[in-house]
């Protein structure tokens, strides 16, 4: 079955620390992967995604995620947290080369920042 | 570019109400999708499109129905409301092989 699995349902940190969320999934062929993040009472907005080629992607916001084809990993990631970034993360995944229409979520991480 | 709008924000409905969740997008995408969202369920697929007078079923459609007559438009009808449709309810448009575009949510209380 294809699946997300955000292990970590809450995390905290202290503004300035570095930070990594993790994201693993289940698939059946290679996906499209994708991190967005949510603050509270808002939509959600794509940080970064992966389709192909170079398995270290940057995105905004200064985050970065790296793919890991023999974990099926897309660990997310960003050296020093700012208190801005207090939000809820949420890894999905979506058929390589097809709509992307029809993304399967992980259940999210929440963020927050302590000063 | 106004992007994906929905409308309302909130709602409050009575088991047995009917209502429509609307939703319209100003980027000429073909594809759009409903998800709802559930405390600690993510981001679950309801109905699809990939066009106008296309429509198929996600992971969770039981008690919706969509149509979709134009491009811009895909509005989400509750015929029948029930206490486990409450949730938040996201329409998104996609631009195929790169982003999804998600509208900023419509809340919904069924009592």
């Amino acid at each position: 079955a294809q699946s997300v699995t955000q292990p970590d349902i809450h995390i905290t940190v202290s503004e300035g620390a570095s930070l990594e969320l993790r994201c693993n999934y289940s698939y059946g062929a290679t996906p499209y992967l994708f991190w967005y993040v949510q603050s509270p009472g808002q939509g959600l907005q794509l940080l970064l995604k992966y389709f192909s080629g170079d398995t270290l992607v940057q995105g905004i916001k200064g985050f970065e995620a790296e793919f890991k084809r023999s974990q099926s990993s897309f660990n997310l990631r960003k050296p020093s947290v700012h208190w801005s970034d207090a939000a809820e993360y949420f890894c999905a995944v979506g058929p390589y080369g097809g709509a992307t229409n029809k993304l399967i979520f992980g259940t999210g991480t929440l963020l927050a920042v302590q000063p | 570019n106004a992007g994906v709008t929905q409308t309302p924000k909130f709602q409050v409905l009575k088991t047995g109400q009917s209502m429509t969740l609307q939703c319209a997008q100003d980027m000429n995408h073909e594809y759009m999708s409903w998800y709802r969202q559930d405390p600690g369920m993510g981001l679950r697929l309801i109905h699809y499109s990939v066009g106008a007078g296309i429509t198929d079923q996600g992971e969770v459609p039981n008690g919706y129905n969509v149509s979709r007559s134009t491009t811009e438009d895909f509005p989400l009808r509750l015929l029948s409301a029930a206490p486990s449709q409450t949730s938040v309810y996201f329409c998104a448009s996609t631009d195929p092989g790169v982003e999804q575009f998600f509208g900023p949510g419509t809340r919904l209380t069924v009592l």
